[in-house]
């Protein structure tokens, strides 16, 4: 069945420490990506997308991330973390032509001071 | 500014009883969607619609109806509620039309527990 992927869902690090979180998906052609973040007790709020152009996409908050089609992955990265990054991690993918989300199971992600 | 809210916050129902949340939004978007969040899950699609009158099952539909009869509201309907049913229900928008393509936007969600 064609699916969204995030390993390791659960993260604990450091202040100021680098984060990479993993996606990768199973659809076959064009898509477009996602990543949402789910501050605790908070809706999802969009972190960073990507339709076309620089495959490297900066969002808010100092994300960015990085969209490699030939190994189907969308990679999360934000080099030095703070606490208030604390917070669940959702990437999501539309496969062109359709309008329907498909969500990974998320990265739960604590940043401790 | 546009927004999109939901109604109640927090529900404690019991087995059995039919239940009703309310999703609003005045983004004048078309599209509107369910999703249940539950712990190793993540979101999972229960219903959408394209447009008034349009409703179409996701991949959690069972147990679930909607209705689709303006452009602001899906109300969610679960017509004999199951403690299986107990999670956090978000409603989302999108138009492709709007200039910001797919992006789905999200209600701040209601915590259902069915006792």
């Amino acid at each position: 069945a064609q699916s969204v992927s995030q390993h390791n869902h659960h993260v604990i690090l450091s202040e100021a420490a680098s984060l990479e979180l993993g996606c990768n998906y199973s659809y076959g052609g064009t898509v477009n990506l996602f990543w949402y973040v789910q501050y605790p007790g908070q809706h999802l709020q969009l972190l960073l997308k990507y339709f076309s152009g620089d495959p490297l996409v900066k969002g808010i908050k100092g994300f960015e991330a990085e969209f490699i089609k030939s190994k189907f992955s969308f990679n999360l990265r934000k080099p030095s973390v703070q606490w208030s990054d604390t917070a669940e991690y959702f990437c999501a993918v539309i496969p062109y032509g359709n309008n329907r989300l498909a969500f990974g199971k998320g990265n739960q992600v604590v940043v401790i001071p | 500014d546009a927004e999109i809210t939901q109604s109640p916050r927090h529900k404690i129902t019991e087995t059995g009883r039919q239940v009703t949340l309310a999703c609003h939004q005045t983004w004048n978007h078309n599209n509107m969607f369910w999703y249940r969040q539950d712990l190793g899950h993540g979101l999972r699609l229960i219903h959408y619609s394209y447009g008034v009158h349009d409703t179409n099952k996701g991949e959690v539909s069972d147990g679930y109806s909607v209705s689709r009869s303006n452009t602001e509201d899906l109300p969610l309907t679960l017509e004999s509620a199951a403690s299986s049913q107990t999670s956090v229900y978000f409603c989302a928008s999108s138009d492709e039309t709007s200039g910001r393509g797919h992006e789905q936007f999200f209600g701040p969600g209601t915590r259902l527990t069915v006792l």
